[in-house]
């Protein structure tokens, strides 16, 4: 299986940040990823697929990027309702994997 | 809009069998979209359990597929989970999704609300 490995596992950040998520896939997947957001108690949003293609709906203050390996979520001007845990996932192959997720925290 | 709904038991002993249906509202199952069910444990790991489309043949994660049955029920617009010989470690909050695939890429853009099952005796 694609291992996905987020970093960090959690961060402290406050209203108006920019905040950065990365995730390394274990072998080249080209852009075949996903992130999600999950609030307590809901089920994942889907944010970006593609590595960089904005979900419609998904406000532009989210981005992705990356490719092969490597791959980076952004959030500009962090609001207080992004304040929540982060996933990426590979869709290169079945099973499809997810990363161990991140939580943003208000410092 | 998809809405999706999940239900079943919320309680299931160990060594029984795990038996989830999610409800598909306001679009049909047999349209072109994939139908999954994912799963996450307590310590909020999520764990891709498998998918089918209605035409084709079921992908289940090879680490539950000795375990794991998919069915649809197309006269009630609703598919099914199968998950025998349960065990704590089964434990979860178990989502459906829906699946799509936009020039190559998959992803799952709807999903239930969860429900969560207990494996305990």
């Amino acid at each position: 299986d694609i291992q996905m490995t987020q970093s960090p596992s959690s961060l402290s950040a406050s209203v108006g940040d920019r905040v950065t998520i990365t995730c390394r896939a274990s072998q080249n997947i080209n852009n075949y990823v996903n992130w999600y957001q999950q609030k307590p108690g809901k089920a994942p949003k889907l944010l970006i697929f593609a590595a960089s293609t904005l979900q419609s709906g998904v406000p532009s203050r989210f981005s992705g990027s990356g490719f092969g390996t490597d791959f980076t979520l952004t959030i500009n001007s962090l609001p207080p309702e992004d304040f929540a845990t982060y996933y990426c996932q590979q869709s290169y192959m079945t099973p499809y994997t997810f990363g161990q997720g991140t939580k943003v925290e208000i410092k | 809009q998809v809405q999706l709904q999940e239900s079943g038991p919320g309680l299931v002993k160990p060594s029984e069998t795990l038996s989830l249906t999610c409800a598909v509202s306001g679009g049909s199952i047999s349209s072109d979209y994939w139908w999954s069910w994912v799963r996450q444990f307590p310590g909020e790991g999520l764990e891709w359990i498998g998918e089918f489309f209605h035409t084709g043949t079921p992908n289940y994660n090879p680490s539950l597929k000795s375990r794991v049955t998919v069915s649809v029920d197309r006269a009630k617009n609703q598919f099914s989970l199968n998950l025998t010989s349960v065990t704590a470690a089964d434990t979860a909050v178990y989502y459906c999704a829906r699946g799509r695939y936009k020039d190559f890429f998959h992803y799952m853009d709807v999903w239930g609300k969860g429900t969560t099952v207990t494996v305990s005796s």
